[in-house]
C-alpha cells in the first residue's frame, strides 16, 4: 500500500464547479500536511499548508481529518487556470531529517 | 521574491558520461532535497541534506548519485556515469526549518541518449 494515495483522475469539471479531491496517508506519524500545485513540466508550486482546524484561501479551502488519516481539497468557483495536477504531499520524520512524501497526484482540467 | 534556482534547465548527454546539476537554494534555508521526476510520473525523493551531510537517501541513490555544498552557497547533484533511464526532470529544494514547507527550483531536464 503506498503512503500517500490520490485518485490519479482526470477529473474534468465545467467551469464554475465545486470540485473536492481527497488524499489519504497510511502512517499515523504524519505530521504536516500540504497541497502543492504542478502544471505540465514545470516544478510543483506550494497552494497551502493544511491545519487541523481546516484552512481556507479564497476559492480553496483545505481540511484534516487526523483520525480517518485523510485530507482534502476543495475547490469552488473553478477557472479555466485551476487546469493542473494537484499534489499532496506529507510530512514526517524519517530515519534521518525530516521526509516529504508525495502522492501521484490527482489531474484537474476545467472546461470552458 | 527569493527562490530556488538550478542549472541547466536541460541538458542532452550520452550514455555513461558524468552530469552535474546545480541548485542554489534559498539563502537564509538549512534543508536541501533532490528529486527527480520521470515523465508522467510521480515526484521521487532522491535525497536530504543537512548541516554539510546526508541526512536521507532512497533506494534510487545509489553509488553512481552525489550530492555536495561546495560553496555554502551552491548545492550540486552528480551522476557519475548516465543511464538511459536517468532520464527525468531533477528538482532541487529547500525549507528553512525541519517541518516547514518546501520550496522548489524549476528543475532540470535531463535527457540521456
Amino acid at each position: 500500500r503506498k503512503e500517500v494515495e490520490q485518485d490519479p483522475g482526470p477529473f474534468n469539471v465545467p467551469e464554475g464547479a465545486t470540485v473536492a479531491f481527497n488524499c489519504t496517508y497510511s502512517n499515523s506519524a504524519s505530521q504536516s500536511f500540504f497541497w502543492y500545485r504542478q502544471d505540465c513540466r514545470k516544478e510543483p508550486k506550494l497552494l497551502m499548508s493544511v491545519y487541523s482546524s481546516g484552512n481556507e484561501d479564497g476559492r480553496f479551502t483545505a481540511q484534516l481529518n487526523r483520525a480517518s488519516q485523510y485530507i482534502s481539497l476543495l475547490i469552488r468557483d473553478s477557472k479555466l487556470s485551476d487546469s493542473a495536477t494537484y499534489l499532496c504531499v506529507v510530512g514526517r520524520t524519517g530515519s534521518g531529517t525530516y521526509k516529504y512524501i508525495f502522492g501521484t497526484g490527482t489531474r484537474l482540467k476545467v472546461l470552458a | 521574491e527569493p527562490e530556488v534556482t538550478q542549472t541547466p534547465s536541460h541538458q542532452v548527454t550520452q550514455m555513461g558520461q558524468e552530469v552535474i546539476l546545480r541548485c542554489v537554494p534559498i539563502s537564509n534555508h538549512l534543508y536541501f532535497y533532490w528529486y527527480r521526476q520521470i515523465l508522467g510520473q510521480k515526484v521521487e525523493f532522491l535525497v536530504s541534506f543537512y548541516n554539510n551531510e546526508i541526512s536521507e537517501k532512497s533506494e534510487i541513490f545509489d553509488d553512481q548519485f552525489s550530492v555536495e555544498r561546495p560553496d555554502g552557497s551552491n548545492f550540486t547533484l552528480k551522476i557519475r556515469s548516465t543511464k538511459l533511464e536517468d532520464s527525468a526532470m531533477y528538482f532541487c529544494a529547500s525549507s528553512r526549518g525541519n517541518t516547514g514547507e518546501l520550496f522548489f527550483g524549476e528543475g532540470s531536464r535531463l535527457t540521456v541518449l
